[in-house]
């Protein structure tokens, strides 16, 4: 399989909590995108690298997230002391230098906050 | 898989008929847009997209057509399958390049 890897595919955990969720791009894609969603609404925006390089961040990015590309290649998404608010289904997706704006989805984590 | 989209507006139509999904944008300066399909459970799928120097893209049983006058986007689809059950998302990029904004979503249903 050759798209966008994300691991786990659903989480749970207790609220306080830190988790942290992997996301592998598809190989010659450059770009990688964080999204989440909930549900009856569309991805929204949380972040994107270029290469290692974090270059943009959304406002609903709070102090308990971080993403790093350490290496350029995977990504990782944790968040810590988890709220019931931050329980969605959090997307990753890549796209190529070609067509940046061509978003190609993993089929996402499902994280659960109890 | 947890369902995707619980309130969304739905399209029911019939197995073999015509589908078309409207979509409103509102950044008059968006130069690409984009549709996706979500399954439940699954990540949105890549259908087909469209720069704003063009009116009218073609896929395989998908046309994307784009009214820059009234920022009016729509995704036609030919001969409506089971398969084309899903939500569909149109999506918009606003900030040159560096991510893209995603509308509501519509949800398709198909009788057979």
């Amino acid at each position: 399989d050759t798209g966008v890897s994300q691991d786990p595919r659903h989480k749970i955990t207790k609220r306080g909590q830190n988790v942290t969720f992997r996301c592998d791009p598809i190989s010659e894609h450059n770009r990688l995108y964080w999204y989440r969603q909930t549900l009856g609404q569309g991805p929204e925006f949380l972040t994107y690298f270029q290469n290692e390089a974090q270059l943009e961040k959304s406002r609903l990015l709070s102090d308990r997230f971080s993403a790093e590309r350490p290496k350029g290649s995977f990504s990782t998404l944790e968040i810590q002391r988890t709220e019931q608010g931050d329980s969605a289904m959090y997307l990753c997706a890549s796209s190529p230098d070609r067509i940046v704006e061509k978003l190609f989805f993993g089929s996402g984590t499902q994280l659960s906050v109890l | 898989g947890e369902s995707v989209g619980l309130h969304l507006p739905t399209l029911s139509v019939q197995e073999g008929d015509n589908s078309i999904i409207n979509c409103a944008y509102s950044n008059s300066a968006s130069d690409y847009f984009i549709w996706y399909k979500q399954e439940s459970g699954k990540g949105p799928q890549f259908i087909i997209d469209i720069r704003s120097n063009m009116d009218k893209r073609q896929g395989q049983r998908v046309t994307v057509l784009l009214n820059k006058t009234v920022k009016h986007l729509s995704l036609q689809i030919a001969a409506t399958q089971p398969g084309d059950s899903a939500v569909y998302f149109c999506a918009e990029n606003r900030n040159a390049g560096n991510m893209l904004t995603f509308g509501g979503g519509t949800r398709l249903m198909v009788k057979p």
